[in-house]
């Protein structure tokens, strides 16, 4: 299995744009979860999804924060519109119950 | 709600030093505790997965130990190697979820 892939690795946008960061979970894994690190705040998690449904977005910034998780090998995380407070790296990571959680390598996202 | 502290938050020693990472927690009430590493610009690796009915696991020059009562994490890392230079972070999985909270990281220094 190659991991858990996301993309873009890099993404620079102008304040107001809408951003769309996608990720792909190990095949076979149920949960699926968005993190983002910042030098401030370090790693939160955002929200999280079991087979496919949303389980806790409590760490969802603000509305114009959306998740979706249409099946189980694909999951977006939106940002419309962007503010440059949102620059940082965004991490999703699946697992199977709770076991075998594993991080993809992260989108950086820089708004200017 | 739980919080999840690591000291020291930078750290940098000469090759072929012993050396303790700290992490301490604020409820006891967990199903598990993860060491993870990272490296510059890179996702999360995991190291050592200690489940709460556990006291340390092993692995390589690595051990990890646990101590549910006091709220307490140890990683350990016997005789350095510049290799080894990274951020190591501790996370925690409170029962009943499955979501880690994160510390802040040790970022780690390690000298030839």
């Amino acid at each position: 299995d190659a991991g858990v892939i996301q993309s873009p690795r890099h993404e620079v946008t102008e304040m107001g744009q809408e951003v769309t960061l996608r990720c792909k979970p190990i095949s076979g894994h149920d949960y699926l979860f968005w993190y983002r690190q910042t030098m401030m705040r370090g790693l939160e998690l955002l929200i999280y999804f079991n087979n496919n449904v949303p389980i806790d977005d409590s760490g969802m910034p603000e509305d114009r924060f959306s998740a979706k998780m249409p099946n189980a090998s694909f999951s977006t995380l939106k940002i419309q519109p962007s503010e440059p407070r949102d620059s940082a790296v965004y991490f999703c990571a699946s697992s199977f119950g709770q076991v075998g959680y594993t991080f993809g390598s992260g989108t950086r996202l820089t708004v200017v | 709600k739980q919080e999840v502290t690591q000291i020291p938050a930078a750290l940098s020693v000469p090759e072929g030093e012993n050396l303790v990472l700290n992490c301490s927690f604020t409820d006891s009430a967990i199903y598990n505790l993860q060491w993870f590493r990272q490296d510059p610009g890179k996702g999360l690796t995991s190291l050592l997965l200690i489940q709460s009915s556990q006291r340390e696991q092993t692995s390589g020059r690595l051990n990890a130990s646990l101590d549910k009562s006091s709220g307490r994490s140890t990683l350990y890392i016997a005789a350095s190697q510049p290799g080894d230079s990274a951020t190591y972070l501790c996370a925690v999985q409170s029962s009943g979820t499955y979501k880690y909270i994160f510390g802040t990281g040790t970022r780690l220094k390690v000298l030839a």
